[in-house]
């Protein structure tokens, strides 16, 4: 089955600084990527997404970026604030039945 | 209000026992899914239904079943509990498969 895989695991930087987190994927008929983010003691929630036909989706301090010949994904932060500190997930679905889970990276933006 | 409901949020058993966790989305959703959590933050699907019917069903041991009374309810049942079944488990739906998730606040299992 599709294996995703996240690095780095956690990160601590200033407010204010620009993040970027990796993400990889095996299977290459995976075609829809979101990204989640779970805050301390919240929910899973959806942040971005991109399609395998496309290779780059911006939203306010979000850039998501894909590259499907590497099978390779990358979220860049801008800007971050403390409210921003979360467990941020990629993900991938093969065929829109399921979405399979990297293992998250650990975003602490200290003031 | 919209949204994914879980209960219970919290439970303790002894390993052996039966338990029962209960999702219900009210946000017209087709499909709904079980996800387990591990103490690592890993999530890992385990089931996966559409308007009632089981479409994906990972390699999960057999103690484990989904179960559907209709496209808003999903329940999950673990017969004979194990330590490794401690967990958080966390229900989601959707309103096309696999387009954007709504998650619970998810069910924390202590298996003792």
């Amino acid at each position: 089955g599709e294996q995703v895989e996240q690095l780095p695991s956690s990160l601590i930087v200033q407010e204010g600084a620009s993040v970027l987190i990796n993400c990889s994927y095996t299977d290459s008929a995976s075609v829809y990527f979101p990204w989640y983010k779970q805050e301390p003691g919240k929910r899973l929630q959806f942040i971005i997404d991109i399609r395998s036909n496309m290779e780059r989706k911006q939203t306010q301090r979000l850039t998501l970026l894909f590259d499907k010949k590497t099978k390779h994904l990358s979220l860049h932060i801008t800007a971050t604030q403390p409210g921003d500190s979360a467990i941020y997930f990629c993900s991938a679905s093969p065929n829109y039945n399921v979405l399979y889970f990297g293992s998250g990276t650990k975003l602490t933006v200290e003031p | 209000e919209t949204a994914v409901f879980q209960t219970p949020n919290y439970h303790v058993t002894q390993v052996g026992n039966e338990v029962s966790f209960n999702c219900k989305q009210t946000l017209g959703h087709d499909t709904m899914y079980w996800y387990k959590q591990d103490s690592k933050k890993l999530l890992k699907i385990m089931f996966s239904y559409n308007n009632k019917q089981l479409i994906v069903n990972e390699t999960v041991p057999r103690r484990f079943s989904p179960q559907s009374s209709d496209k808003a309810h999903l329940n999950l049942r673990i017969k004979s509990v194990e330590p490794e079944d401690s967990a958080v488990y966390l229900c989601a739906s959707s309103s096309n498969s696999a387009e954007t998730l709504y998650f619970g606040s998810g069910t924390r299992l202590t298996v003792l």
